[in-house]
């Protein structure tokens, strides 16, 4: 089974600055894709972004941007520009592309504290 | 974005009794439903992988009899807890994914929060 890593628990971040948050998986397949996804407080889950693995061009959504290793199976989450709002856990995740059924398999979270 | 609804969102039952959670997708159907628990301060954990019209796939260790789910059409699936103990007590989530569309994300429920007094 494919697994994910988030080696780190809890980060901090000043606003309006710069945070990344790591990522690792493991995987035998060659075609899947990977998700960002953000918890805040109200525990509802909100996808930040995603990215092919057979797209060479990381995805950036506004402040959001991903830093995808294919051969080093590292996908990285980089907020710019840090605001109050951007403070959830956050959940990286792994979903096979073989077929529409598969299943999405997390990470344990990194809690983003943005400081004030 | 599609909207998945989750309902309730959070409910107290009494030991013993059974408690349903509803997942409905409002605006495509959803072939597949997955529901997650979460602990606190803890990633999803998935239970089981409902197909509409099927018995739902339940990971190892998941109680199906404990853990009743239904798909019976496309658009619903529910969760039903049966004889609940204050162990059951966590955060339910229900996600659905959009049929023919590799790799879509997946869409999540409110969530629902179980306490069983």
């Amino acid at each position: 089974a494919q697994t994910v890593t988030q080696s780190q628990p809890e980060m901090s971040v000043q606003e309006a600055e710069t945070v990344t948050l790591s990522c690792t998986y493991d995987t035998s397949e060659s075609d899947y894709y990977l998700f960002w996804y953000k918890q805040p407080p109200s525990r509802q889950m909100i996808l930040v972004i995603r990215q092919e693995a057979y797209k060479q061009q990381n995805a950036t959504e506004n402040r959001f941007s991903v830093n995808f290793q294919k051969a080093a199976k590292s996908f990285s989450l980089k907020i710019s520009d840090s605001q109050l709002g951007d403070a959830a856990m956050y959940f990286c995740a792994y979903r096979s592309a073989r077929n529409t059924g598969n299943q999405f398999y997390f990470g344990t979270g990194t809690s983003l504290t943005v400081i004030p | 974005g599609a909207v998945v609804s989750q309902h309730p969102s959070r409910v107290i039952c009494k030991s013993g009794t059974s408690v349903k959670i509803e997942c409905r997708s409002l605006d495509f159907q959803a072939t597949t439903m997955f529901w997650y628990r979460q602990f606190p301060k803890q990633s999803l954990m998935l239970m089981a992988t409902s197909n509409e019209g099927s018995k739902a796939t339940y990971e190892q260790g998941v109680e199906k009899d404990k853990f009743l789910i239904n798909h019976a059409s496309l658009t619903l699936s529910t969760l039903t807890v049966t004889s609940a103990h204050p162990e059951d007590s966590s955060f339910y989530i229900c996600s659905a994914s959009f049929p023919g569309l590799k790799g879509t994300e997946a869409f999540f429920g409110q969530g629902t929060r179980l306490t069983v007094v």
